[in-house]
This record gives structure tokens, C-alpha cells and sequence, in this order.
């Protein structure tokens, strides 16, 4: 069963920054927090990830608090291509278990 | 090397039929997982491979349902006595476990359809 908590959904404007916030307070030490979307009738893509530290890529910048019981993925300049359902899962060398996910809608 | 690659994309047989889907990791992958996903529902988790050993297997993974990875490279996941729930979209995923952080990749998934 899924180990996060995630809103069901969230909209943003186009061109505005798009946060995703999950909880994940059941997270041990050495699970890192990951981050995939997916996109209408595709697998999964990967985002970013990252254990303690804020992370940033040429995606997304992940926001991980300092008792690591939540994060927030945050998109700067959310696209319409940015639609799509986000995942967050925390693992580390075991099994990968998704749950519902937030469904973000980009609007114009 | 494109990726994880899964095969058929789409299957659509009659209820009791047996299906077999393959899934083709990303070469170098040690770790392979199976998942199962509904309309609006995230991936569920079926079963994992470390090489060609099946570490974990979910309780959905019932009797008719059997995976295998026996080399260490691609895998199938089968389907026996298909009904109309097994109608779903089936996920194989990869990673290179052994380092400290690797992400997985996903294939485009094997679409079965039981009627």
C-alpha cells in the first residue's frame, strides 16, 4: 500500500510556478523521496529525487523539510505540457509502491 | 539501448484465455519490477526481480498470476484463466540497484483488454 500522502488534485496557470506538496512521515533514514509523472496513457517518467538535501534539475526543484516527513516538488514555470499526474514514493532497495497521485492541471 | 521495452502494447482476449507479456529492461538494470494500473488509479505494485530472483511478491499477484525473470534480463508475466478484472494496463519498470541513488524507467505498459 502506498506509503504518501498526496492531494487529489491542483490546478495552476500557465507560465506560474506549480507546487506539489506530499507527506511522507513514515520515511526512514536511508529511503530517498522520488518524484515521477505521468502523462495521459504513458509509463511513468522520473522527475528528481533526493534524500535530505533541496535538489534541482532542468525539471523541477524538490523541496525536502528538515525531519524529512514532507516535500514539495516545485515546477517554476509550469507549461500546458506539465499536465499530468505526480507521484511522490520514498524507497531505498526494496519494493516501489505508488499511490493515487495529484493530478495537476496546467490552465492557459 | 531506447529503453524499457514491453511487449505486446496491446492485448484484448476472450475471458479464460491465458495471456503472456514481456518485458525487456534497460540492459545493465538488475532490478525489474511489474506493476498493474486501473483507469484513474496509481500503479499497483505486483512483484519484483533483483537479477532473476522474485524478492517480493503482492497480494494481488494471485494464483493465476506467475512472473519470471529467468536470466536475469527480460522478464514475462503471465495470466492464466484471464476474467474481465485482469482488464488493465500492465507496467514494467528498471533500475540499476547498487548504488547509492538510481531512478527507474518505465516502459509503455501492455494494455490488456479481457472480454
Amino acid at each position: 500500500d502506498a506509503k504518501t500522502t498526496q492531494p487529489p488534485s491542483m490546478d495552476c496557470a500557465e507560465g506560474r510556478a506549480a507546487n506539489l506538496p506530499c507527506n511522507h512521515s513514515t520515511i526512514s533514514g536511508n529511503e530517498y523521496v522520488y518524484w515521477y509523472r505521468q502523462i495521459h496513457s504513458q509509463g511513468p517518467q522520473y522527475i528528481i529525487h533526493g534524500l535530505k538535501n533541496n535538489e534541482t534539475n532542468e525539471m523541477a526543484s524538490l523541496i525536502i523539510t528538515e525531519d524529512r516527513k514532507s516535500s514539495t516538488l516545485i515546477l517554476p514555470h509550469a507549461t500546458l505540457r506539465d499536465t499530468a499526474v505526480y507521484y511522490c514514493i520514498h524507497y531505498n532497495n526494496n519494493d516501489m509502491r505508488f499511490g493515487a497521485g495529484t493530478r495537476l492541471t496546467v490552465k492557459p | 539501448d531506447t529503453g524499457v521495452s514491453q511487449n505486446p502494447r496491446h492485448k484484448i482476449t476472450k475471458r479464460g484465455q491465458n495471456v503472456t507479456f514481456r518485458c525487456d529492461p534497460i540492459s545493465e538494470h538488475n532490478r525489474l519490477y511489474w506493476y498493474r494500473q486501473t483507469l484513474g488509479q496509481g500503479p499497483e505494485f505486483l512483484t519484483y526481480f533483483q537479477n532473476e530472483a522474485q524478492l517480493e511478491k503482492s497480494r494481488l499477484l494471485s494464483d493465476r498470476f506467475s512472473a519470471e525473470r529467468p536470466k536475469g534480463s527480460f522478464s514475462t508475466l503471465e495470466i492464466q484463466r484471464t476474467e474481465q478484472g485482469d482488464s488493465a494496463m500492465y507496467l514494467c519498470a528498471s533500475s540499476l540497484i547498487g548504488f547509492e541513488d538510481t531512478e527507474a524507467f518505465f516502459g509503455q505498459g501492455t494494455r490488456l483488454t479481457v472480454v
